[in-house]
């Protein structure tokens, strides 16, 4: 159980484009989800926490316009990167609770995304 | 804000050995979760672990909570324990990461 999912694993796109990264719990609800964003050989950044129908939360620096994020269902969260541009590439990862144990958190594989 | 400092940051180790690794809090967390981010970057769940020991295979992990510190330890260690290894606790609704642990095993 407490498996999450994301799509997809990888994505090559020239600056300027939009790119949607899905991500969904497989076996169970979850009516908060989380986005990260990792550089390499760092750790885990939270960027914002999705919400199942209402607006996403942003930490402080996280543009809430170029990340777009949407939670229209108990398992689907999709962060939209918006007009990309070569600063954006990073590691994205997702995670999502559990609302029965809602102390854990599971992760998605992540997305790798690169802007050229 | 809070600092989750880990140590050491890099290890490197020969196939079979022992290894401990620490977790420093600079504040109180509730919900203190060990993983394995693995070569791919998938993070793999070890423990959640808040207080107390738990044991699984060749891992084991001690959290002491009233002094903000978490340990795992690795027995007998294998190449595919190899990768970053993060603690992670939840201060203010959100869960904030360690510096992590990078571990490489050879044989």
């Amino acid at each position: 159980g407490a498996v999450v999912s994301q799509h997809p694993s990888r994505v090559i796109c020239k600056s300027g484009t939009s790119v949607k990264i899905e991500c969904r719990s497989l076996d169970f609800q979850a009516t908060t989800m989380f986005w990260y964003r990792q550089f390499p050989k760092q750790s885990l950044m939270l960027m914002a926490t999705s919400n199942e129908g209402s607006k996403a939360t942003y930490e402080q620096g996280v543009e809430k316009d170029k990340f777009l994020i949407n939670h229209a269902s108990l398992t689907l969260s999709t962060l939209t990167v918006t007009s990309a541009h070569p600063e954006d590439s990073s590691f994205y990862i997702c995670s999502a609770r559990d609302e029965e144990w809602i102390d854990e958190q599971f992760f998605g594989p992540g997305t790798r995304l690169t802007v050229l | 804000g809070i600092q989750v400092e880990q140590s050491p940051p890099d290890l490197i180790l020969q196939e079979g050995a022992n290894s401990t690794l620490r977790c420093n809090f600079s504040d109180s967390v509730n919900n203190l979760q060990w993983f394995h981010q693995n070569p791919w970057g998938q993070l793999i769940n070890l423990f959640y672990i808040p207080s107390g020991t738990k044991q699984n295979g060749r891992l084991s992990a001690t959290t002491v909570a009233t002094e903000r510190y978490s340990l795992l330890y690795i027995s007998s260690s294998q190449t595919t324990d190899s990768g970053v290894y993060f603690c992670a606790g939840t201060y203010t609704d959100k869960l904030i990461f360690g510096t992590g642990t990078r571990l490489q095993v050879f044989p």
